[in-house]
């Protein structure tokens, strides 16, 4: 089993919809969570942290279910500009350093 | 100005040879990663250095020698290059490797292929 599994997609939606991705983990001790944003050819940018309580940034709103060791992300009212692959980080003591462990991403694609 | 910046951007080479990739961040971090992206786009973490130091080292064979000559600099060297060393290897930084949610500004990225 994948340390971080995410549904790879693509998910194909229509400008202004709402689209949801998940992603599950398999270490019960990681720490911390966020979700990064990597568009085609590009590096991969942070574009939230992931909290207990869950938390929103303008469309984007982000769950963590430790017990379930499931983590969500939201976005409301897409826009072509979300089209992108969305990568789910655990992040885990490594011994000397934290570590992410990146899921192998969800590509949206939001369209006309 | 760049924040992460690694150079060279494409790299096209012969198996067997010996190649290096340098990797430089102006944002005053202290913590410095390599991690390699593969053909089906799985991000994985390969070194990580805090001050220069060594503090994370996955399981990587050893032809891959991580060297940082300051908390700045973080080069990659791989010796007899393999079909399967192809990918795309990116550079990453942070302000503390041991901060649960220090933000990770990733570079560019080096295009290796290997024929």
């Amino acid at each position: 089993r994948k340390e971080v599994e995410q549904d790879p997609g693509p998910f194909n939606v229509p400008e202004g919809a709402t689209v949801a991705f998940n992603c599950t983990y398999s270490n019960s001790a990681s720490q911390s969570f966020f979700w990064y944003r990597q568009d085609c050819r590009k590096e991969p940018k942070l574009l939230m942290s992931v909290y207990s309580s869950g938390n929103e940034d303008g469309r984007f709103t982000a769950q963590l279910n430790r017990a379930s060791q499931y983590i969500s992300l939201l976005i409301r009212d897409s826009k072509l500009s979300d089209s992108a692959t969305y990568l789910c980080v655990v992040v885990g003591w490594a011994g000397g350093g934290n570590k992410l462990t990146f899921g192998t991403g969800t590509q949206l694609k939001v369209e006309l | 100005d760049t924040a992460v910046s690694q150079t060279p951007k494409y790299l096209v080479t012969q198996m067997g040879n010996d190649k290096s990739i340098k990797c430089e961040q102006n944002l005053g971090h202290d913590t410095m990663y390599w991690y390699k992206q593969d053909s089906k786009k799985f991000l994985k973490i390969m070194f990580s250095y805090n001050n220069k130091e060594l503090i994370i080292n996955e399981t990587v064979p050893n032809r891959f020698s991580p060297k940082s000559p300051d908390k700045a600099h973080l080069n990659l060297h791989i010796n007899s290059l393999e079909l399967g060393d192809s990918a795309v290897y990116f550079c990453a930084s942070s302000q503390d490797g041991r901060g649960l949610y220090n933000e990770q500004f990733f570079g560019p990225g080096t295009r290796l292929t290997v024929l």
